[in-house]
This record gives C-alpha cells, sequence and structure tokens, in this order.
C-alpha cells in the first residue's frame, strides 16, 4: 500500500479482554516495528520483524504480549488479559531494510482499557 | 546497548526565530542512520529529516537542518524562521537495525 496502515484505529476493550492490533507495511518493506507509546511519554521499543522472523523481541513487557507476521507483510500485535496500564497508542513502522532507510510510521491504534 | 538523549523536555521559540534542539547518541557502530520525527497532538509521526551516518555533509530539508558531529555523537536539529505550525513533540532517533528513540522535546511556538 502507499503508507503503513493499522486497525483499529481506536479500541475500548474490558479489563481481562484479549486484543489484536494489526499493521499491513507498505509493500516491499522487509522489516517492520511495533512501538507503544503511554500518554505524555516516549516511544516503547516492543518488537521488530525482518521478513517474517523477530530478532528483537526483548521489549515485549510481559508473556501478554505476542506479535507474529505472515508472509513477510501484516502483522498482529496480541495483547492477552488487558490490563489498564496497557492502555496506549500502539504504532506500528515499516522500513525497506532493518539496517537502511527511513522508517516510515502509521498512525497507530488507541487502545484503552476500562 | 544504543541509547538516545534528549537533554530539553521543553523549549520554546518566538515565531520568526531560530531554535536548535539538541540530541546526543551513544554506539559503537560505524554505519547507522539518524532521524528527527515531529509528532503533533494528532500522533502521527512525521519524518522531518534524516542522516547517513557515512555522509560527512549536514542534511538540510528547507527550513530544518541538522549539525551532525559523528565523533561527538551529537545530532542536534536547527529550525529556522519558526512558525506556529511547528509546535509539536520532537524526537531523535537512531538506527541500525532496532530503531531507539529519545524521550522527546516539546517545542512551543509563541505568537
Amino acid at each position: 500500500g502507499a503508507g503503513v496502515s493499522q486497525s483499529p484505529s481506536n479500541k475500548v476493550t474490558e479489563k481481562g479482554k484479549d486484543v489484536e492490533l494489526r499493521c499491513d507495511p507498505i509493500s516491499g518493506h522487509t522489516a517492520l516495528y511495533w512501538y507503544r507509546q503511554s500518554l505524555g511519554q516516549g516511544l516503547e521499543f516492543l518488537i521488530y520483524f525482518q521478513g517474517n522472523s523477530a530478532p528483537d523481541k526483548s521489549g515485549l513487557p510481559s508473556d501478554r504480549f505476542s506479535a507474529e507476521r505472515t508472509g513477510g507483510s501484516v502483522s498482529t500485535l496480541t495483547i492477552q488479559r488487558t490490563q489498564q496500564e496497557d492502555s496506549a497508542v500502539y504504532l506500528c513502522a515499516s522500513s525497506i531494510d532493518p539496517r537502511k532507510g527511513t522508517i516510515y510510521f502509521g498512525e497507530g491504534s488507541w487502545l484503552t482499557v476500562v | 546497548a544504543q541509547t538516545v538523549t534528549q537533554s530539553q523536555p521543553e523549549m520554546s521559540v518566538q515565531e520568526a526565530e531560530t531554535v536548535t534542539l539538541s540530541c546526543t547518541y551513544d554506539t559503537s557502530e560505524s554505519d547507522y542512520y539518524l532521524f528527527w520525527y515531529k509528532q503533533p497532538p494528532s500522533r502521527q509521526m512525521i519524518l522531518v529529516i534524516r542522516q547517513e551516518a557515512y555522509k560527512q555533509q549536514n542534511a538540510t530539508e528547507n527550513r530544518f537542518s541538522v549539525n551532525f558531529q559523528k565523533a561527538a555523537k551529537s545530532f542536534s536539529l536547527k529550525i529556522s524562521d519558526s512558525q506556529l505550525g511547528d509546535a509539536a513533540m520532537y524526537f531523535c532517533a537512531y538506527k541500525d537495525d532496532k530503531i531507539i528513540f529519545g524521550k522527546g522535546t516539546r517545542l512551543h511556538i509563541l505568537p
């Protein structure tokens, strides 16, 4: 696609429910990144993919968080048993190559856990 | 591990004036990229400018320019002729494979 696309744009969920956030990177971009940004805070690295594999999962905050990428394209970030502290904007970005190239961001998925 | 430091949490500048935002980073790599991103209240991350570490020449994009000092590991952003639309959060970022962001500088433009 023309840009990085994320869905849903906004999600309100009840505490304890599972949520899935989707990211569709720019066509041809092999590297895909997930970040979390809480209100008034900076960007917290979660995970990045090179193709379908995730060389670095070090940022995932707990085992309730998981992510996958299929076909070297779409990625899904899943949060199980959501907690109120999971409320944040989840930003996805892609790059043509993990070591080169500009990173382009989607508009984010705003998650609110009530 | 790589780190990125933005030492100015907030800055203000008069409209039409020039302002410089500071960024320092730490890495043992020689090949990497540096970026400045702007984040307005909409939360969309907008690329302002980028610099390849192997290039000595400082990047410029219209009113935006950088002062890249590789030996000092410094990457400051200069905004000339500041405009009200420049008001935003600015993030400095370092990239080799993973991308590391600084904590941001909130820039206010005073009319």
